[in-house]
């Protein structure tokens, strides 16, 4: 199973750009890399998934080294209703469903 | 109906009580999932369902029954609930394949005394 690792809190300011670092030494080949937003009283919502290189979407990017035992979730000039908690999710949800491991999340503090 | 409904928003159970929490989702989606959430220990996953009619075991299984009798719907159930199961219980549900993000229900809080 790959187990996820992440830094358990950052704090950063209003128009900073802000790196999670989530480790998975034991990603393997089919897995996929997921990452989650939540609020505080809601579930989860997804932010951006990637299985190697660059991924970028409108509100965020996604890096992926060569080995894949690790990946940056990279927020662009982070606001403060950017203050969640971030998921790291790896896992093929396509044939092991019960295999999904989630990180313990990082909690994100923006200030003014 | 849109997206995952839960139900009840939050309940408080006496030790010992037998306990449903109910999940539905309106996107024929074929995976379904429960996890608990517990302060400092994440999301954990309890148990799920890749398609309608089969039913598999996660992180976190003892102590819960799931089952899966069409598509849209997703029960959990504690047998007999014990304080430990106190936690947030959060529904998901998701296309099959690795492409596919999962969505997630608003949560249930549940106390047990």
């Amino acid at each position: 199973l790959a187990k996820t690792t992440q830094p358990i809190s950052m704090d950063s300011y209003e128009g900073q750009e802000v790196n999670i670092t989530c480790s998975h030494n034991n990603i393997a080949t089919n897995d996929y890399i997921t990452w989650y937003q939540q609020f505080p009283s809601q579930g989860p919502r997804f932010i951006i998934q990637g299985y190697k290189t660059k991924v970028t979407n409108e509100v965020a990017s996604l890096f992926i080294p060569a080995d894949r035992k690790s990946s940056t979730l990279s927020l662009p000039r982070v606001s403060l209703s950017d203050t969640a908690v971030y998921y790291c999710l790896v896992g093929d949800m396509g044939n092991q469903g019960g295999k999904l491991i989630f990180g313990q999340g990082t909690e994100l503090s923006v200030k003014p | 109906i849109a997206g995952i409904t839960q139900a009840p928003t939050s309940q408080i159970l006496a030790a010992g009580r037998r306990m449903t929490l109910r999940c539905t989702q309106d996107m024929r989606h074929n995976a379904m999932y429960w996890y608990r959430q517990d302060l400092g220990l994440g999301l954990r996953l309890i148990h799920y369902s890749n398609t309608a009619g089969t039913t598999g075991k996660g992180e976190v299984p003892d102590g819960y029954s799931v089952s899966r009798a069409n598509t849209d719907d997703f029960p959990l159930t504690l047998a007999s609930a014990v304080p430990s199961q106190t936690s947030v219980y959060f529904c998901a549900s998701s296309g099959w394949g690795s492409y596919n993000e999962q969505f997630f229900g608003p949560g249930t809080r549940l106390t047990v005394l």
